[in-house]
């Protein structure tokens, strides 16, 4: 099966800019997480969607980060506008259900702001 | 709440030595445990997963890992290792039963690299 696809790959942009990253999943796979890992740490669940909903934004800066799963498929992660420490690799991982414990991941959007 | 404890950040290893890699954990409730692998500008990948059962469990590659209730660790271990195991492992947690807030979302320890020499 194809894996997690995610675009761009990498991105980069001043501080104050606005990026978008996209994702599709699994085929099939209902629950897709974004993870952001900034260098030298472990990955940090930033939102959980079960189909078009979300589950679990509460590590999600609302105040510059946005994620949609409009129709339950693909996802956007949108940071506006874009601080210096938003530097990091986001990662985004599908599974079957929620409670799956099997995470099938992404190869990352890497981000630099400058 | 869970949490994941990387006890080393860097592991430096010849070829063909066994390699230990150490990973303790803090919960309330029952978890499921993780090891997975992240190669150079690749996404992680699942190394092996505990959910119940038998505490030593063995994954891809050669390795293998035992879960300790008493000392909540869960050590990632090889026997021999060889240059293609370099890399970055992270240790991850998750709630081991249906309904809580945290089941089937991961948390991860901070890294380990291991660096496996000629």
């Amino acid at each position: 099966e194809a894996g997690v696809a995610q675009s761009p790959r990498y991105k980069i942009i001043e501080k104050r800019q606005s990026v978008a990253f996209w994702c599709n999943p699994i085929s099939g796979h209902a629950t897709l997480y974004w993870y952001q890992q900034i260098l030298g740490q472990g990955p940090k669940l930033l939102i959980q969607f079960q189909n078009n909903g979300v589950v679990d934004d509460s590590q999600l800066p609302k105040d510059r980060f946005s994620a949609e799963r409009l129709k339950g498929v693909d996802s956007t992660l949108k940071i506006q506008p874009a601080k210096l420490e938003d530097s990091a690799v986001y990662l985004c991982a599908s599974s079957r259900y929620s409670g799956a414990n099997v995470l099938t991941f992404g190869a990352g959007s890497r981000l630099t702001v400058l | 709440a869970q949490s994941v404890t990387q006890l080393d950040s860097q592991v430096p290893v010849f070829e063909e030595a066994p390699v230990e890699l150490r990973c303790n954990y803090s919960s309330s409730v029952s978890v499921y445990l993780f090891w997975y692998v992240q190669y150079p500008n690749q996404g992680l990948q699942l190394l092996l997963k505990y959910l119940s059962g038998s505490t030593l469990v063995k994954g891809i590659n050669g390795f293998e890992a035992e879960f300790n209730k008493s000392q909540t660790s869960f050590h990632l271990r090889k026997p021999s290792v060889h240059i293609s195991d370099t890399a970055e492992y992270f240790c991850a947690v998750s709630e081991g039963s249906a309904g809580g807030t945290s089941y089937g979302k991961l948390t991860f320890g901070q890294g380990t690299i291991l660096t496996v020499h000629p």
